[in-house]
């Protein structure tokens, strides 16, 4: 299946720094949706986006829903130690309905 | 909150036995997922179901069984495990029609001998 491209791959981060992720799609998408998982455990969704340019935020973080519906954006403001994991975004293509396709996730660590 | 549920998080297998993976939603979804999760792979549909009954094969099927009996329950189910089937299994839920939304379980970490 499609796979969406992210980047960057990892990042190593001083606690405190601003930390920015993007995805990108040869596709037209519906939803763009980010997770965060831990290491052994499932993704927890972080934010949903339905409408292109939308700009949503929960908490220190903020994604946007990309103008051309093929990118979307993560942005994460004064990163602390417990943001470390990875991080992946995800889709649903127009007019497909059931499926979703994923990013290949960016690892984050965060120096204290 | 929707709640996805594993019934194992961690399991330990030989090769050949038979392994069945419970997943359980809360949230009335029509749309069950199972994908598997290695490294550098990210994460690969195996099956997905639109409805009680009803399954539909995704990227990887072969090796894999699904059972859909209950709206709520999606099973997974390998027939003969083998070593290359040792990963990281999710399960996950979304409404059809619904805003888009996907959620995933704790996962099951499966290890075969």
């Amino acid at each position: 299946g499609q796979q969406l491209n992210q980047s960057p791959q990892s990042m190593f981060i001083q606690e405190g720094e601003d930390v920015s992720m993007n995805c990108t799609s040869s596709s037209i998408f519906n939803t763009w949706l980010w997770y965060k998982q831990d290491p052994g455990e499932g993704p927890v969704l972080l934010i949903a986006l339905y409408k292109a340019g939308e700009l949503t935020s929960n908490g220190r973080l903020t994604a946007q829903f990309g103008i051309t519906r093929k990118d979307s954006f993560l942005n994460i403001s004064a990163s602390i130690p417990s943001d470390v994991g990875i991080y992946f975004c995800a889709g649903q293509l127009k007019n497909t309905g059931n499926q979703f396709y994923f990013g290949t996730g960016t690892s984050l660590t965060v120096i204290p | 909150d929707v709640k996805v549920t594993q019934s194992s998080r961690y399991l330990v297998k030989r090769t050949g036995e038979k392994v069945f993976l419970e997943c359980v939603q809360d949230m009335d979804h029509e749309n069950m997922f199972w994908y598997r999760q290695d490294p550098g792979l990210g994460l690969r549909l195996i099956y997905f179901s639109y409805d009680v009954k009803m399954k539909e094969k995704g990227d990887i099927p072969e090796g894999y069984s699904v059972s859909r009996e209950k709206k709520e329950r999606f099973s997974l189910i390998l027939e003969s495990a083998s070593t290359n089937q040792t990963s990281m299994y999710l399960c996950a839920s979304s409404l059809v029609g619904g805003p888009g939304e996907l959620f995933f379980g704790e996962g099951s970490r499966l290890t075969v001998l």
